[in-house]
């Protein structure tokens, strides 16, 4: 079956300096793999998508890579700040052949000042 | 703009005993999901929705049951709840198969 590991459990690094996630995952390269965000005692809140023929997708200070080879997603956040402090999970996108959203179990950020 | 509204937002039960937890979005999005969390698990898929009137069983689904009467409204069901149901329990909806999930921000529910 499917599996998703996202590297560290816990990421602290100073403010302004750029953090980067790993999402690693086995057997079948999912057609779209997705980045959501969660702040304690609230809902995942969604920030980016990647399709399998994109290699890299930004969104202001937001960068996904996608590597189907590697079997690999980073997720890089650039001039980081305390506010971006908290639980990244990236999910990869089975719906339609596995049927599910599979989700890691998230790495959390801190950003100290 | 309400998106995804979750209820009730806390709730303590006693083995046995069972309960309905609501999600209701205002999107007009066909697809509706339900997620329970746990420390170290990740988010793990109970019952999901591709419509109105029509369900599915996820990776987690014994001891749950689901309806999906309206559009709108996704109702989890505990029948007899047992101590291992303790969780936060995410509602979660999308417009189209590849779209991503909008969340609600949970229920946590304890099973004592």
């Amino acid at each position: 079956s499917q599996k998703i590991e996202q590297n560290s459990e816990a990421l602290n690094i100073q403010e302004g300096k750029t953090a980067t996630l790993t999402c690693n995952y086995t057997n079948y390269s999912p057609a779209y793999l997705q980045w959501y965000r969660q702040d304690p005692g609230r809902g995942p809140v969604f920030l980016l998508l990647i399709r399998e023929n994109e290699k890299e997708k930004r969104k202001e200070r937001l960068k996904v890579t996608f590597d189907t080879t590697l079997k690999q997603s980073l997720f890089h956040i650039t001039a980081s700040q305390p506010a971006d402090s908290a639980t990244y999970l990236c999910a990869l996108d089975m719906r339609g052949s596995q049927g599910n959203l599979i989700f890691g179990k998230g790495t959390k950020l801190s950003v100290k000042p | 703009n309400a998106g995804v509204t979750q209820t009730p937002k806390f709730r303590v039960l006693k083995t046995g005993q069972s309960m309905t937890l609501l999600c209701a979005q205002d999107m007009n999005h066909e697809y509706m999901y339900w997620y329970r969390q746990d420390p170290g698990m990740g988010l793990r898929l109970i019952h999901y929705s591709v419509g109105e009137g029509t369900t599915a069983k996820g990776e987690v689904p014994d001891g749950y049951n689901v309806s999906r009467l309206k559009k709108q409204n996704f109702l989890l069901g505990l029948e007899s709840a047992a101590p291992s149901q303790t969780s936060v329990y995410f509602c979660a909806s999308s417009s189209i198969l590849h779209s991503p999930l909008h969340f609600g921000n949970g229920t946590r529910l304890t099973v004592t």
